[in-house]
């Protein structure tokens, strides 16, 4: 099967600029998390969609935003960049059965400027 | 609310010698419970988790994980350290909302 795939890898762009990031969830895997992950803060989860439908959010401002389509992939988006959200950000995707537990993309390492 | 605390940021040992690191979590309730492994420019690689069962988890890699209810632990071990276990390991709770701890960076010594 292949893995949980990100594009695009790596991402330029000036304050003020928006920013969308794609997610395709490994095969037959419906739920799919965002998360960011910066030297100072660590990993923080963003949000978590099923089903075309928004399950969870972290503590993240409305700049913040993601989708999912029918077929699981996932985008999501930043408005307004600030020079702090220059970060890696990456996409697990996971079966209902949570004993599978969640598989990770390489992630999108977005630089702010 | 969940939460992970990783005590150690930064651990070296030598190859071959035998390897634990800590991770202690908050939860309310029976905590699912992971590990996973980032090189370099990498994404996340699982290498255990724990949901219920056998306190004790066997991973990829030679990894194990003993889940201890009454110190709110789930360390990580590996008896025989190899030079490519160099990276960065982190425990998380949760599920499709992991909390992660800040991580522990393994060094190697030849």
């Amino acid at each position: 099967k292949a893995g949980v795939t990100q594009t695009p890898r790596y991402l330029i762009k000036t304050r003020g600029q928006q920013v969308t990031l794609s997610c395709s969830p490994i095969s037959g895997h419906r739920s799919v998390s965002w998360y960011q992950q910066t030297p100072g803060q660590g990993l923080q989860f963003l949000f978590e969609y099923f089903s075309e439908t928004q399950r969870n959010k972290g503590n993240f401002p409305g700049r913040f935003s993601g989708r999912q389509f029918s077929n699981s992939r996932s985008e999501m988006n930043v408005s307004t960049l600030e020079l702090g959200d220059s970060a890696l950000y990456l996409c697990a995707s996971s079966t209902q059965d949570r004993d599978e537990g969640q598989y990770f993309g390489p992630g999108t390492r977005l630089l702010v400027l | 609310a969940q939460s992970v605390t990783q005590p150690d940021i930064h651990i070296t040992v030598s190859e071959g010698a035998s390897l634990e690191l800590r991770c202690n979590y908050s939860y309310g309730a029976t905590p699912y419970l992971f590990w996973y492994v980032q090189s370099p420019g990498q994404g996340l690689q699982l290498l255990l988790k724990y949901f219920s069962g056998d306190t004790l988890v066997q991973g990829i890699k030679g990894f194990e994980a003993e889940f201890k209810r009454s110190q709110s632990s789930f360390n990580l071990r590996k008896p025989s350290v190899h030079w490519s276990d160099a990276a960065e390991y982190f425990c998380a709770v949760g599920f499709n909302d992991m909390r992660f701890g800040a991580g522990t960076r393994l060094t190697v010594k030849p």
